[in-house]
């Protein structure tokens, strides 16, 4: 069974300051990859996802992320926080190419400090 | 395009009472999925439908839980009897098919057992 590892509940860091978000996963096969961000009382919203294909994945509101095989992960990144980005974000993995549910890791608070 | 729809938004109820969640996925949506989020957790699957067939529900806790998809578009979730650690929200999701890679989601039902 394949698992996903945020490290870190919660990260903080100053408005204007670049945003690493930590993600691994644990798979015998290289899965779909998704970032999905969640604001208060809302669904979640996908940011960005690595099928196949180049390793260096953008997606929106100036996010992107880079799949790392030989590391196992998928870090998320901004280069210049703003205070919108404050919200809950979630790491998924799908090993079902495509075809299966996914399987979240426990999400990470962002905190903007102004 | 509207999204996906979830009713009602929010619900308290006894424990071993019972409680259904209704959800109507996106215009043309043949795969739908039904997730419950924990406080403080990711969001974990429960069971994921095709047209009007279950593709997995291995994760489903069929002693209380129940889902249908009778005509292929409207979802119902069910939780008989309810208990305590069945408070969470409860995620509805779409996409076109099971290959498609990106799901929307549903605000999500929070429910409260109380």
């Amino acid at each position: 069974a394949q698992s996903v590892t945020q490290l870190g509940s919660h990260v903080s860091v100053s408005e204007g300051a670049l945003v690493l978000l930590r993600c691994n996963y644990s798979s015998s096969v290289p899965p779909y990859l998704f970032w999905y961000v969640q604001y208060p009382n809302q669904g979640l919203q996908l940011l960005l996802k690595y099928t196949t294909g180049a390793t260096l994945v953008k997606g929106i509101n100036g996010f992107e992320a880079e799949f790392k095989k030989s590391e196992t992960s998928f870090h998320l990144t901004k280069p210049s926080a703003h205070m919108s980005d404050a919200a809950e974000y979630f790491c998924a993995a799908n090993s079902g190419g495509g075809a299966d549910g996914l399987t979240f890791g426990k999400g990470t608070h962002l905190i903007i400090q102004p | 395009e509207a999204g996906v729809a979830q009713s009602p938004r929010y619900k308290i109820i006894e424990k071993r009472q019972s409680v259904a969640f209704w959800c109507n996925p996106i215009s043309g949506h043949a795969t739908l999925y039904w997730y419950q989020q924990i406080l403080g957790q990711g969001p974990k699957l429960l069971i994921q439908f095709q047209n009007n067939g279950v593709v997995d529900d291995s994760q489903l806790p069929k002693d209380r839980f129940s889902a249908e998809r009778l005509k292929g578009v409207d979802s119902t979730l069910k939780i008989q009897p309810a208990k305590l650690e069945d408070s969470a929200v409860y995620l509805c999701a779409s996409s076109t098919d099971r290959w498609d890679t990106e799901a929307f989601f549903g605000q999500g039902t929070r429910l409260t057992v109380v």
